[in-house]
């Protein structure tokens, strides 16, 4: 089905170390966005991309870098890992200029930092 | 920048019954979207609703509508008939179109969190 495929849905990492979150999206979507979900706190936007090769920052986009080398595929990378970065992450994307059409958003992935 | 409040962090309902979940905005744009989202404990973000600002017809969608009032910047949903799986976080959203320099992104309230009672 298409839409928008996270890998991975759980990890756990200690602090200090690095990993990348993957998005994939197969609907030629040109935006594409990286939130956060924390208790109380709704979704928080970190980075988004406007187009492959493009990244912007967000609200909240420190400790964070991202990366779109490719059009259907938007990488969130945590390069030392802290543990308020415990949180689900979501991944959407949307096309630019369609009105009030939704964005599609991932499953999350929930991320615990020890 | 635009901020997204919902009041209440948690409610709840009888099955069958009515609820109302508020929302207020703040923003200094005429033209904009707003949107309720459902977010079960599968986690996935479902869209509810949606509205554009220009329309001062409320939007409906099955036993979801909302009242939009414009000038309070207030976007409350109202659930009709409530069921079981109702129960869920409620996040309210806004949303700058495109050419206003918005690039489209959402920006969510913190979420009211609705539990139906059988």
């Amino acid at each position: 089905n298409a839409g928008v495929t996270q890998t991975p849905k759980f990890r756990v990492l200690k602090t200090g170390q690095s990993m990348t979150l993957l998005c994939a999206q197969d609907m030629n979507h040109e935006y594409m966005y990286w939130y956060r979900q924390d208790p109380g706190m709704g979704l928080r936007l970190i980075h988004y991309s406007v187009g492959e090769g493009t990244t912007a920052k967000g609200e909240v986009p420190d400790g964070y870098n991202v990366s779109r080398l490719k059009k259907q595929n938007f990488l969130l990378g945590l390069e030392s890992a802290a543990p308020s970065q415990t949180s689900v992450y979501f991944c959407a994307s949307r096309q630019p200029g369609q009105g009030a059409s939704q964005y599609t958003f991932g499953s999350g992935t929930r991320l615990t930092v020890v | 920048a635009q901020t997204v409040t919902q009041s209440q962090p948690e409610m709840s309902v009888q099955e069958a019954e009515t609820v109302t979940l508020s929302c207020t905005y703040d923003t200094s744009e005429s033209n904009y979207y707003l949107f309720w989202y459902k977010q079960p404990p599968s986690r996935q973000m479902i869209l509810v609703i949606r509205q554009e600002a220009y329309k001062q017809q409320n939007a409906t969608e099955n036993r979801f509508s909302v009242n939009f009032q414009k000038a309070a910047k207030s976007f409350s949903l109202k659930i009709s008939d409530s069921q079981l799986g109702d129960t869920a976080m409620y996040f309210c959203a806004f949303m700058k179109p495109l050419g206003q320099g918005g690039s489209e992104k959402l920006v969510f309230g913190k979420g009211t969190k609705l539990t139906v009672n059988p």
